[in-house]
């Protein structure tokens, strides 16, 4: 089945920027996303990309895709100690979203 | 806030009871999902409801199901509950049937925490 994959951690100081990676398994995706979970909090779906496109800029937040090598990447410009919670990226396959397993942001002053 | 709503916030029940969470979708969405999150699976698809028709089923256990109403909400019943179950529940809605495209994203409801003893 289509499989989603993440790092699991990753830890930035303050001001520097961030570079979340994702690797997808499906080849015929149309759209795929980067939701944000705060701690006890739901999912806040931050950007999306359409599979058509390289790259989407988003005031802080770039979203580069590589469909060739079915990689997908957020960098948060600017990163700021309310950028720390976990983002999952995910890719809509057939009436569903599949999610990777989240990566956990933590950002140090 | 997303719009959506789900009750209750938490859940604490005994393994063998059952358990039903409640979800409102945003004001207008015909579609709603169940998403189970848990330290073990992760974050998984459950099943998919669309003006009150089931449309895609993702891992849902045989003692869950879910229905949505004529106004729209939707309930997801869980039974036979056992320590496994213990998990955050969240419900998505979406204007349309179909959820994955740039104009109808789907936009989730802050969860149901349910622990099972």
């Amino acid at each position: 089945g289509e499989d989603v994959e993440q790092s699991l951690f990753l830890s930035v100081r303050e001001g520097d920027s961030s570079v979340i990676n994702c690797t997808y398994t499906d080849s015929s995706s149309t759209y795929l996303y980067w939701y944000k979970q705060e701690p006890g909090a739901g999912l806040q779906l931050l950007t999306y990309i359409f599979s058509n496109m390289d790259m989407k800029q988003d005031q802080r937040l770039t979203v580069l895709l590589n469909k060739k090598d079915k990689h997908l990447s957020l960098r948060i410009a600017d990163t700021q100690t309310g950028d720390s919670a976990i983002y999952f990226c995910a890719d809509y396959n057939t009436d569903k979203l599949i999610f990777g397993t989240g990566t956990r942001l933590q950002v140090f002053p | 806030d997303s719009g959506v709503t789900q009750t209750p916030k938490h859940l604490i029940t005994a393994t063998g009871q059952r358990v039903t969470l409640r979800c409102s979708p945003r004001s207008g969405d015909l579609s709603v999902y169940w998403y189970q999150q848990s330290l073990d699976q992760g974050l998984q698809f459950l099943i998919h409801y669309y003006n009150g028709e089931e449309r895609a089923k993702g891992n849902i256990l045989e003692r869950f199901s879910a229905q949505q109403f004529p106004d729209l909400h939707s309930e997801l019943n869980l039974s036979s509950l056992e320590l496994g179950d213990s998990a955050l529940y969240f419900c998505a809605s979406s204007a349309s049937i179909s959820g994955g495209y740039s104009t109808d994203t789907q936009y989730f409801g802050p969860g149901t925490r349910l622990t099972v003893l």
